[in-house]
């Protein structure tokens, strides 16, 4: 199956920093991908849609201002946390969509984010 | 608005059973539906994909079946292993937006 990477896996900062996320397709072109949020024994609530060389789309309720996405390329997504509180520690995944026929979605291991 | 339920929310099954999860969606207008593994603290493995066209998919000792119009889908593990502990999720992929919206998974430990 096609392989999703995210960077780094475990992240600590303080509050009132930005956090960088990647995420990669590494076996394919994937032309949308999308960012998940996880808190503890819940499950997968969708952030955003990002779209390679577009603006991303947000969710109801996501603000766009705080969660900064660029999809600068058809195997790179960044997802930026911008001044990150307590509140925003969770754990975020992304997935990489294929094209064609099945729009199949294949999800990176995700990033646990745990603010200071 | 498309809504998932998974039933039972945790199951907890002896080694070699034979087991069913079961996922239910508001909206029958779905475009495919997919079947998902996390373990603890990682990210989710695929599992199977079924096409809104299709009754079920196999693989290995994984059934998943699709009844689109009742709006159910069942995922079927045969002889169970304690590699299959984790939690398990549907999703279903409604329209052309290609959204996912995901269950609140099953818990499922299997025992020695």
């Amino acid at each position: 199956g096609a392989v999703v990477s995210q960077h780094p896996s475990r992240v600590i900062c303080k509050s009132g920093t930005s956090v960088k996320i990647e995420c990669r397709s590494l076996d394919f072109q994937a032309t949308t991908m999308f960012w998940y949020r996880q808190f503890p024994k819940q499950s997968l609530m969708l952030m955003a849609t990002s779209n390679e060389g577009s603006k991303a789309t947000y969710e109801q309720g996501v603000e766009k201002d705080k969660f900064l996405i660029n999809h600068a390329s058809l195997t790179l997504s960044t997802l930026t946390v911008t001044s990150a509180h307590p509140e925003d520690s969770s754990f975020y995944i992304c997935s990489a969509e294929t094209s064609g026929t099945y729009n199949e979605q294949f999800f990176g291991p995700g990033t646990r984010l745990t603010v200071l | 608005k498309q809504e998932v339920t998974q039933i039972p929310a945790a199951l907890s099954v002896p080694e070699g059973e034979n087991l069913v999860l079961n996922c239910s969606f508001t909206d029958s207008a779905i475009y495919n539906l997919q079947w998902f593994r996390q373990d603890p603290g990682k990210g989710l493995t695929s599992l199977l994909l079924i096409q809104s066209s299709q009754r079920e998919q196999t693989s290995g000792r994984l059934n998943a079946s699709l009844d689109k119009s009742s709006g159910r889908s069942t995922l079927y593990i045969a002889a169970s292993q304690p590699g299959d502990s984790a939690t398990y999720l549907c999703a279903v992929h409604t329209g052309t937006a290609s959204k996912l919206t995901f269950g609140t998974g099953t818990r499922l430990q299997v025992t020695l």
